[in-house]
């Protein structure tokens, strides 16, 4: 089974500020057969369910806003937000979809300073 | 617009079983694979098992393998969680997702329900 690992597991940055989140994979979850990584990014505000921010380790869900952005390749993967913004106080979790069972990371939680 | 709903959930004693349902709208149920992902309190997501869009196909997690059943009924465009022989480390919110693809699954879930509490305590 492929494990998932964050770092770190909790930031504070501020408005405006850059935030980056890693993710590590266990094994590669990338395919040779389309040369896809097979990685998620979600977010889940306060109280709610997870939202979808980022599949193939780098394609933006439709209405994602523009400054998250995914990036890596084979076990190493980051989620930056460009410029941090109060609602995306969040806790964020990568997800492995390379093989079952799938699995996420134990999450990073972003706050402001 | 897309929605799931879950319901089923409860206050349960340790060994006993509980059957959850998540009601769909919105879209063609009959074609998307559907995800229970759970939450126990104060911790992380952890995914729980899948369903294809024909229930062709059922995963599981090592987890509730052999203990957790998920099925479906296309008529009804209900999904549902089998719990059997609970026990107190299945304490969790449990969801459930839509798979992203249809005709097949991706196992990436683009919408979720507002999750459904189950408690296994004595």
């Amino acid at each position: 089974d492929i494990v998932m690992t964050q770092s770190p597991d909790s930031l504070a940055v501020s408005l405006g500020e850059r935030a980056t989140i890693n993710c590590k994979s266990s094994q590669s979850v990338l395919s040779s057969s389309n040369n896809k990584n097979y990685l998620a990014w979600y977010q889940q505000r306060p109280g709610q369910p997870p939202k979808l921010l980022i599949y193939w380790a780098s394609s933006r869900e439709s209405g994602v806003p523009a400054r998250f952005s995914g990036s890596g390749s084979g076990t190493d993967f980051s989620l930056t937000i460009s410029s941090l913004q109060a609602e995306d106080v969040a806790v964020y979790y990568c997800q492995q979809y390379y093989s079952t069972p799938l699995a996420f990371g134990p999450g990073t939680k972003v706050d402001i300073k | 617009q897309v929605q799931l709903v879950e319901s089923g959930g409860g206050v349960v004693q340790p060994g006993t079983s509980l059957r959850l349902s998540c009601a769909a709208s919105g879209f063609t149920f009959s074609t998307y694979g559907i995800h229970w992902v759970r939450q126990a309190p104060g911790k992380g997501v952890e995914w729980v098992a899948i369903i294809w869009y024909d229930g062709s196909n059922k995963y599981y997690a090592d987890s509730v393998k052999g203990r957790f059943t998920v099925s479906r009924d296309n008529s009804k465009n209900t999904l549902y969680l089998q719990m059997n022989s609970l026990r107190a480390e299945d304490t969790a919110v449990y969801y459930c997702a839509r798979d992203r693809c249809t005709a097949g699954s991706c196992y990436v879930m683009d919408y979720w329900g507002q999750g459904n509490l189950v408690t296994v305590s004595s």
